[in-house]
């Protein structure tokens, strides 16, 4: 996961605080997105964004605002948390030239109690 | 609603063992990637299928694509403790979506 970093790594809410999980890339990808991984279940896209300054609605957005300010770095953030949001969540980039490849970041793991 | 359909949910194995696991969908794709996930990482990529009725093989892992391209397969041989993790099957929509599968959990006990 060297070229994708995420933080923090744990983080443990109250339910109504908000805060920001930060992603970064040491490319130069385009394309970037977040996900979250409920227990027992496949990944789920949350927004995405395919350049600096856009971003767009993936299946579960409700909830989160995002932003892409900078090409290296892709935003999630949370307004007031709910414990409906307990998850792992993921960034990713998705590699160019290669069958469109996503390559994951390690995860943050959220606890909204 | 997953546009992706996997199964089993679970499958749990003596070493040895070969097994087969499945994605299905309604609608007709593509391409699609199979995705392998340890405890605690996020997920990666094993393969692309882009053409129907392709075989890819991987060592021991063997994927196919239906010929209808609406659903995919993959078989492992001679299953090891090492082939543990969580196989999830993707695809993209609308070029810029990728959605997962709801996953098969294997583990292969010693």
């Amino acid at each position: 996961n060297a070229g994708v970093t995420q933080t923090p790594k744990f983080q443990v809410l109250k339910t109504g605080q908000s805060m920001t999980l930060q992603c970064a890339q040491d490319m130069n990808h385009e394309y970037m997105s977040w996900y979250r991984q409920d227990p027992g279940m496949g990944l789920r896209l949350i927004h995405y964004s395919v350049g600096e300054g856009t971003t767009a609605k993936g299946e579960v957005p409700d909830g989160y605002n995002v932003s892409r300010l900078k090409k290296q770095n892709f935003l999630l953030g949370l307004e007031s948390a709910a414990p409906s949001q307990t998850s792992v969540y993921f960034c990713a980039i998705r590699l160019t030239g290669t069958n469109y490849e996503q390559y994951f970041g390690p995860g943050t793991r959220l606890t909204v109690t | 609603t997953q546009l992706l359909e996997q199964s089993p949910q679970f499958l749990s194995i003596q070493e040895g063992e070969n097994l087969t696991v499945y994605c299905n969908s309604s609608s007709v794709f593509s391409s699609l990637q199979w995705y392998r996930q340890e405890p605690g990482e996020g997920p990666v990529l094993l393969v692309t299928v882009v053409t129907g009725g392709e075989v890819k093989k991987l060592k021991r892992l063997t994927f196919q694509f239906g010929d209808a391209r609406k659903d995919s397969s993959l078989h492992i041989t001679a299953a090891q403790p090492g082939d543990t993790g969580l196989y999830l099957c993707a695809r993209w929509v609308a070029g810029n979506m990728l959605t997962f599968g709801g996953g098969t959990r294997l583990m292969v006990k010693p």
